[in-house]
């Protein structure tokens, strides 16, 4: 069953603007992750964030976790037409969990 | 990091077909293999999952079914395949325990006519 239900579902933006992305989920968790899709490919792990933890940089990304919220926020800073994708978050239940569960994502569009 | 293969990369086959979906692994070993569908414009579901050679989970009741004859490689089959079974199907692993990212292989698009 999908745990993380991302917000909003679809996403335009201009190049160059930021773009913020949510993510809730119901229990508790070990870790989140988020992944990046291009269209018709496989997935691509971007970034990890364990429950202790608030916040994580990655190059243009930045990642925060609210474990008291359940909520998960990913930001891109100064999007290019590369970052076109749909963006998925996933949760971890547990360390000795094995599956992750996936929202249904958010599709974002940069208009050049 | 560790390299995912798919194959085919598209599939087109009439209803009540038998299916077989391949997937390997390199740069890893004793990885965790999973098997995922992803209907158009949704999120993943995950129909099986793998520890070990021989050990297969199933997280859904279907018409599909996982082999894991070696370390790396992780197979999906069907006998007869259901209009209800296209999509688009995705092989990940991680090394190690779930807490790990998961590396995906490229995906399968099935189509069932």
């Amino acid at each position: 069953s999908q745990q993380g239900e991302e917000d909003p579902q679809a996403l335009s933006i201009q190049e160059g603007e930021n773009a913020t992305m949510n993510c809730s989920y119901k229990t508790s968790i070990n870790n989140l992750q988020w992944y990046r899709q291009n269209s018709g490919r496989g997935l691509v792990h971007l970034i990890l964030i364990r429950s202790n933890e608030r916040e994580k940089h990655s190059g243009r990304l930045r990642v925060t976790l609210d474990t008291s919220k359940k909520s998960s926020s990913l930001l891109i800073t100064a999007s290019r037409a590369a970052d076109t994708a749909s963006y998925f978050c996933a949760t971890l239940p547990g360390s000795n969990d094995y599956k992750l569960s996936f929202g249904a994502g958010t599709t974002v569009t940069v208009r050049a | 990091s560790q390299t995912i293969h798919q194959w085919p990369a598209t599939l087109v086959q009439p209803v009540g077909s038998p299916l077989s979906l391949e997937c390997t692994v390199e740069g890893t070993s004793n990885p965790n293999l999973y098997w995922y569908r992803q209907a158009a414009g949704r999120g993943l579901q995950l129909l099986f999952y793998s520890v070990g050679i021989g050990q297969i989970s199933s997280e859904v009741p279907q018409n599909l079914s996982a082999s894991r004859p070696q370390d790396r490689q992780f197979i999906l089959s069907s006998k007869k395949l259901l209009l209800s079974d296209s999509g688009f199907y995705l092989c990940a692993s991680t090394g190690g325990k779930g807490y790990n990212e998961q590396f995906f292989g490229p995906g399968t698009r099935l189509t069932v006519l």
